[in-house]
């Protein structure tokens, strides 16, 4: 059955980086592209960008360009996203969502950013 | 700042219906295809609707989509108590080299 298993919660100081990874399993790895979707407390859904394992090629949400890195390891079947220069308004629960349209997500991964 | 816009909250009392609309642009509903996802409180999303009416294996028949223009709909019949959550609509937009663009959220009530 297809997973996919997001590493834990992370506390971060402002300024800077958390990289959260998304290992998938029970399907072809390479096959699906794979968004990465946060939440802040209380709020709505914001998309923050897609990779393609395939060819590693990546599409960032305007708003987080500059700051936000989307890896994956084709070798252990995982999606790394990095997010740098971080501060408090990145506090969230972070998602990996798996092909274009999000069939399979992983269970979130929360990020706070405090002092 | 979603470009998409639902109704904040709708509610009906078990074994109603209860529709909720999503409105974009040209851009995104108008140019490309609908989907929903339902977040039960405290966990990940969960596809509902994709390709503005299909329905992915294991949802039950009382969820339907619908697209026309630049809206869509998600209809729930039959509503259960188990069906309170929280629904997004999203579709990829064409515009900013591409992105994919989440509805501000609906929270249905059952009473």
């Amino acid at each position: 059955q297809v997973q996919l298993v997001q590493s834990g919660a992370e506390v971060k100081k402002p300024g800077a980086s958390v990289k959260v990874s998304c290992k998938a399993s029970g399907y072809t790895f390479t096959s699906y592209y794979m968004h990465w979707v946060r939440q802040a407390p209380g709020q709505g859904l914001e998309w923050m960008g897609i990779i393609n394992p395939s060819g590693s090629n990546t599409n960032y949400a305007q708003k987080f360009q500059g700051r936000v890195t989307m890896t994956r390891d084709t070798s252990t079947s995982t999606v790394y996203m990095e997010l740098s220069s971080l501060r408090s308004e990145d506090t969230a629960v972070y998602y990996c969502a798996r092909g274009e349209v999000g069939d399979y997500w992983g269970q979130g991964t929360l990020v706070t950013v405090s002092s | 700042q979603s470009v998409l816009t639902q109704p904040p909250s709708a509610s009906g009392t078990p074994g109603q219906r209860v529709t909720i609309s999503c409105s974009g642009s040209s851009s995104n509903i108008g140019s490309n295809t609908v989907n929903w996802y339902q977040q039960l409180p405290g966990t990940a999303p969960k596809l509902l609707i994709y390709s503005n009416n299909q329905r992915p294996s294991g949802v039950p028949d009382r969820f339907s989509g619908s697209k026309s223009g630049t809206s869509a709909s998600l209809a729930i019949s039959g509503l259960q108590s188990e069906d309170e959550a929280d629904y997004y609509c999203a579709a990829w937009d064409d515009s900013l080299n591409g992105r994919y663009v989440f509805g501000t959220g609906t929270k249905v009530t059952v009473l």
